[in-house]
């Protein structure tokens, strides 16, 4: 019930297209979905976040896009270009008990994204 | 502003040597503090979180320990490595009630 699924592994994107990555979730209980970009051999930076009462949030070229029914978010970037080649995980948020306001986030196995020229 | 250091950025060890990495948060007081493990091109993996000096909580049984010997220090240590310990290790933060974890820059750690 902690797992994040997330699709597809691997994903080629001609320069100027819209790239697509998304995740599935079986918790109810995750309150907060963020997504990380990371670099090769650079730690995951944060890119955007959602909370599920809100079905979209856009920044920039990036969207994600939330269903909260379904249980699924997923990531868009618009116009991608090469500088967006890297790899991005989804996460969830949920609070555990040790301390209330502990937060810990369960993430998903990564989507190595490639745009090509 | 937070920033967190982590070191050292890379290192090789044989087999059976002890291991020491740690990290430092500035710029923020009581952080909860984690550890995470990303084989190559895998998912990652929390080994160990802490929300206070002497609070460490595990996630995976392994020959890895953690300390938090002051506020804003993390330390991941190992008394024996294995083969299977080697890895990308992450060292990250989180506000105190709040569920954004900044990550450092990482610790490429190769056993050999």
């Amino acid at each position: 019930q902690q797992q994040v699924k997330q699709s597809p592994q691997s994903l080629i994107v001609q320069k100027g297209g819209i790239s697509i990555i998304n995740c599935a979730y079986e918790n109810t209980a995750f309150d907060y979905f963020p997504w990380y970009q990371q670099f090769p051999g650079k730690g995951p930076a944060l890119l955007i976040a959602i909370r599920p009462d809100v079905s979209e949030k856009k920044e920039g070229r990036f969207t994600i896009s939330f269903n909260k029914s379904a249980k699924q978010f997923s990531l868009h970037i618009m116009d991608s270009q090469p500088g967006d080649s890297a790899t991005y995980f989804c996460a969830a948020s949920s609070v555990v008990t040790l301390r209330a306001g502990s937060y810990q986030l369960t993430f998903g196995k990564g989507t190595k994204l490639s745009v090509i020229p | 502003s937070q920033t967190i250091h982590q070191w050292p950025a890379t290192l090789v060890q044989p087999v059976g040597s002890p291991l020491s990495l740690e990290c430092t948060v500035e710029g923020t007081s009581n952080p909860n503090l984690y550890w995470y493990r990303q084989a190559a091109g895998r998912g990652l993996q929390l080994l160990f979180y802490s929300v206070g000096i002497g609070q460490i909580s595990s996630e995976v049984p392994q020959n890895l320990s953690a300390s938090r010997p002051q506020d804003r220090q993390f330390i991941l240590s190992s008394k024996k490595l294995l083969l299977s310990d080697s890895g990308f290790y992450l060292c990250a933060w989180s506000r105190t009630g709040g569920n954004t974890i900044y990550f450092g820059e990482g610790s490429w750690l190769t056993v050999v």
